[in-house]
């Protein structure tokens, strides 16, 4: 089955404790990003790659890292977790960055089923 | 810069009730425009997407007309029905960048038999 695996799922730590969520994609896609999701600010992007070896900032990076050195995973790197990094955040993937013309239709992102995290 | 206004949530309807959730937005350039859903302890799935003026996207009963003069996507359905409960999300990406959405802030719907 094609899909975006996220680990864990759920996760309560504490303020300066290192973790680091997994993100992992069989569908052989290019580009992979990061989302986090808020109540009343929708989802916003921290971090996304084109490709392996080839990561840049979203509207939120701070507090994260990221790496890509294979093209199926992408994890996200708390390195030093803070209150606010609480949130649900979600890996997404797809084919690639973008959409050569003629639009076929068919390179939308495939999202992960979400991890939630609480630092205390 | 991009943005997308939802509008606000929850809502709450009774099965068959007549659906629409509001969705404008401003964009440096042409974007396409997309609904995403999230039903509950999921990630969000692509619902229907339109990439040019006066396109209707459509899916599973649902509906959204891409109007460039008044700058909205209203997704609309005519008749929900209680498995239709979820977070409803409002995207667009300019251009052909796919990957970067920008989202607006989801309604929350809920349908009661």
């Amino acid at each position: 089955e094609a899909q975006v695996t996220q680990n864990p799922r759920y996760l309560i730590t504490v303020t300066g404790k290192k973790l680091t969520v997994t993100c992992s994609q069989n569908m052989n896609h290019e580009y992979m990003s990061w989302y986090r999701q808020d109540p009343g600010l929708g989802l916003r992007q921290i971090y996304y790659s084109m490709n392996v070896e080839v990561t840049d900032k979203g509207d939120v990076p701070e507090g994260y890292k990221v790496s890509r050195k294979e093209k199926r995973n992408f994890p996200l790197i708390l390195e030093s977790p803070s209150p606010n990094q609480t949130s649900l955040y979600f890996c997404a993937s797809s084919l690639s960055w973008d959409n050569p013309r003629p639009y076929s239709g068919a390179n939308v992102l495939t999202f992960g089923a979400g991890s939630r995290l609480t630092v205390l | 810069g991009n943005s997308v206004t939802q509008m606000e949530g929850p809502v709450t309807l009774s099965e068959e009730a007549f659906l629409t959730i509001n969705c404008t937005y401003t964009a440096t350039g042409y974007p396409s425009l997309f609904w995403y859903v999230q039903y509950p302890g999921e990630g969000l799935q692509l619902l229907l997407k339109a990439t040019k003026a006066d396109d209707k996207g459509s899916n599973k009963g649902f509906e959204a007309t891409y109007r460039k003069e008044t700058t909205s996507f209203h997704l609309e359905k005519g008749s929900v029905q209680v498995s239709d409960s979820a977070v409803y999300f409002c995207a667009l990406a300019v251009g052909t960048s796919y990957g970067k959405l920008t989202f607006g802030q989801g309604t929350i719907l809920t349908v009661h038999p």
